[in-house]
């Protein structure tokens, strides 16, 4: 098992650029979520998912799109880059169920973006 | 609304030292769920415990132990004889009854001198 596999790990982009953060996962969780991560916030929350095909907005999901075509994959799209996204984002997967609620979440190794 | 607290923004010791991280938490829902992370120097996000709202019982792992009192909010973190493995971040994080969205606190970086 690969667990939680982000790619890229670094990226540096320019004003107005747009790209997408990769989120794979292998271990057939339902639930799927992108965080940011900047110094003195913790981490918040983007876009989630509670399975192919459904996603929703977190605290802070402007400036980002997200879709859920399948259960092991859920890409993150930042539409016109801002040093405001200069962050670290973290994918995140956790198995949901109805007789097993709010397990632990497995979190890729982050990406580390710099838009300038 | 929902917020995790940790007023520790920082803390040194020496090696062997006992430490203990701070999290309050606020919710008004009845169900809820607790969550220690670990943030090491390499960055990843290592799940360290889960405990529900209804299971006040302590909790020991090792040189690891937690507190959980609902009467204070207060779900804390001790480290016991701590070494330098132990430096990281560490976060507290709350989730509501079936939803497994996480509310963060803004970490607690831990030092840990030789």
């Amino acid at each position: 098992n690969a667990g939680v596999t982000q790619t890229p790990k670094f990226q540096v982009l320019k004003t107005g650029q747009s790209m997408t953060l990769q989120c794979a996962q292998d271990m057939n969780h339902e639930y799927m979520s992108w965080y940011r991560q900047d110094p003195g916030m913790g981490l918040r929350l983007i876009h989630y998912s509670v399975g192919a095909g459904i996603t929703d907005q977190g605290e802070v999901p402007n400036g980002y799109n997200v879709s859920r075509s399948t259960t092991e994959d859920f890409p993150l799209r930042l539409l016109s880059a801002a040093p405001s996204q200069t962050s670290v984002y973290f994918c995140a997967s956790s198995y949901s169920h109805s007789l097993v609620m709010n397990t632990e979440a497995f979190f890729g190794q982050g990406t580390r973006l710099t838009v300038v | 609304a929902q917020k995790v607290t940790q007023a520790q923004t920082e803390i040194s010791v020496v090696e062997k030292e006992d430490v203990t991280l701070d999290c309050v938490y606020e919710t008004r829902d009845t169900t809820y769920y607790l969550f220690w992370y670990k943030q090491p120097p390499s960055g990843e996000l290592v799940f360290l415990i889960r405990r529900n709202s209804f299971d006040e019982q302590n909790e020991i792992s090792g040189r690891y132990s937690w507190n959980f009192q609902k009467s204070t909010s207060s779900f804390n973190f001790t480290i016991t004889a701590s070494q330098v493995v132990d430096s990281a971040v560490y976060f507290c994080a709350l989730s509501l009854y079936n939803t497994d969205k996480l509310i963060f606190g803004t970490g607690t970086r831990l030092q840990v001198f030789p």
